[in-house]
């Protein structure tokens, strides 16, 4: 089976543009779920989509979001770049019968200038 | 507020040896503990997991060790070889009676190298 991927993988965008990234879970999985990462913060969890539905949210601020599709896939958009949004974002996906077993894409890296 | 406390943030072990890394948590409700392996330039590869229900789980050279009353699980790394060289991060997230689950929150990681 094909991993998760994620598009594209390095993007450099300017502070007050807005981004968006997408992923593709592995086939048959319905959960996609996004993640933050930075060398200060950490891996954070940003939400997760599952039949098209917002399931959960992490505690970002509303210029973050995202939707999917009916094929499963994801997108996540951030509005207003900030310098602080520079990160590596990572979507993961999971099975319907095991959420929690999460699959991890390579990320996107993105760059605020 | 960090839920998941991982120490120590690096660690440096000679080929053969045990690795120990050890992560604390403090929300009670968090029922299903995974462990990730990141190399550079990849996303965190899922690596083996416990639930609350067993205090032991091991899987080829890994085991993860789980501590119900201390809120505490660990992560053993047997016969440590030169490509176990990464960054490993704990998580923990609260399973939902009807399926689903909380995000999954992450420890600081360690960046673990294994010496030849």
């Amino acid at each position: 089976k094909a991993g998760v991927t994620q598009t594209p993988r390095y993007l450099i965008k300017t502070r007050g543009q807005q981004v968006t990234l997408s992923c593709s879970p592995i086939s048959g999985h319905r959960s996609v779920s996004w993640y933050q990462q930075t060398p200060g913060q950490g891996l954070q969890f940003l939400f997760e989509y599952f039949s098209e539905t917002q399931r959960n949210k992490g505690n970002f601020p509303g210029r973050f979001s995202g939707r999917q599709f009916s094929n499963s896939r994801s997108e996540m958009n951030v509005s207003t770049l900030e310098l602080g949004d520079s990160a590596l974002y990572l979507c993961a996906s999971s099975s319907s019968i095991r959420t929690y077993e999460q699959y991890f894409g390579p990320g996107t890296r993105l760059t605020v200038t | 507020q960090q839920q998941v406390k991982q120490s120590p943030q690096s660690l440096i072990v000679q080929k053969g040896g045990i690795s120990i890394i050890n992560c604390a948590y403090e929300n009670t409700a968090f029922d299903y503990f995974p462990w990730y392996q990141q190399f550079p330039g990849k996303g965190p590869a899922l690596l083996i997991a416990i639930r609350p229900d067993v205090s032991e789980k091991k899987e080829g050279r890994f085991t993860i060790s789980f501590n119900k009353s201390a809120k505490q699980f660990s992560l053993h790394i047997m016969d440590s070889q030169p490509g176990d060289s990464a960054t490993y991060f704990c998580a923990a997230s609260n399973l939902y009676s009807g399926g689903g689950a909380d995000g999954l929150t992450f420890g600081k990681g360690t960046h673990l190298i294994i010496q030849p």
